[in-house]
C-alpha cells in the first residue's frame, strides 16, 4: 500500500502568515489521486482539494495544492483565524485508501 | 442537500457485535461507492471498507477482515457496516464516505466505544 508522510507534525503560524504543508508518498501516482482535507476538533473532515489542484465546491482561493509524482503540497496563502486545524492528505490512487498523519496548524 | 447519517454506534463489550448504518439523502446513492473509514480518540484516519454501487464488490482492511461486513440496501438508500468479535482497537469514530471519481462528502461520523 502507498504510505503517504505529511511534514511538518505541527505548524506553529500567526493569522495573515502563509502555511505550506507537504505530503510525500511512498511510490508515485499513476494520477494525482490526491486529496487535501481539513478537520476541526469534533467534526469530520472537510475536502478542500481534490486531484491534488483542484478546489472544491465554496473553498477559498486562498488554499491551493500542487505536487505530481510522490511530492504533493498544501498552500495557504493568508491564515485566517478559521484555518487553524488538523490537516490530512488522502491517496484514492489504489486500493487501500492510506492517509498521512495530519499536520496540525496552530497559532 | 447531500446528507450522510451515520447511526448505531455506542457501548460494546469486547467480542460483542454492532451494526453501524449510513443513510443518504439528496442525491442517486445506487451511483456511489461507499467506504467507511475510523479515527481512534486523538488518532488519525484510517480506512476500513468499500462497496461498489451494487454491493457486488466488496473490500477491507487486514485489521477487520473476517470481521467486519459492509454491505448496502439501494432501495433505502442506506449502507451498513456489521462490525464483530469487536476489540478493544476498533474504538473510533466511523465515518461513511461517499465516493465516485474522488470522495466527495463525509458524514458527522458515529462513535464506537469496546470496552468492558
Amino acid at each position: 500500500e502507498i504510505v503517504l508522510t505529511q511534514s511538518p507534525g505541527t505548524l506553529s503560524l500567526s493569522p495573515g502568515e502563509r502555511a505550506t504543508l507537504s505530503c510525500r508518498a511512498s511510490q508515485s501516482f499513476r494520477s494525482n489521486y490526491l486529496i487535501w482535507y481539513q478537520q476541526k476538533p469534533g467534526q469530520a473532515p472537510r475536502l478542500l482539494i481534490y486531484g491534488a489542484s483542484s478546489r472544491a465546491t465554496g473553498i477559498p482561493d486562498r488554499f491551493s495544492g500542487s505536487g505530481s509524482g510522490t511530492d504533493f503540497t498544501l498552500t495557504i496563502s493568508r491564515l485566517e483565524p478559521e484555518d487553524f486545524a488538523v490537516y490530512y492528505c488522502q491517496q484514492y490512487d489504489s486500493s487501500p485508501w492510506t492517509f498521512g498523519q495530519g499536520t496540525k496548524v496552530e497559532i | 442537500e447531500v446528507q450522510l447519517v451515520e447511526s448505531g454506534g455506542g457501548l460494546v463489550q469486547p467480542g460483542g457485535s454492532r451494526r453501524l448504518s449510513c443513510a443518504a439523502s439528496g442525491f442517486t446513492f445506487s451511483s456511489y461507492w461507499i467506504h467507511w473509514v475510523r479515527q481512534a480518540p486523538g488518532k488519525g484516519l484510517v480506512w476500513v471498507s468499500r462497496i461498489n454501487t451494487d454491493g457486488s464488490s466488496t473490500k477491507y482492511a487486514d485489521s477487520v477482515k473476517g470481521r467486519f461486513t459492509i454491505s448496502r440496501d439501494n432501495a433505502k438508500s442506506t449502507a451498513y457496516l456489521q462490525m464483530n468479535s469487536l476489540r478493544v482497537e476498533d474504538t473510533a469514530v466511523y465515518y461513511c464516505v461517499r465516493d465516485w471519481e474522488w470522495p466527495d462528502h463525509w458524514g458527522q461520523g458515529t462513535l464506537v466505544t469496546v470496552s468492558s
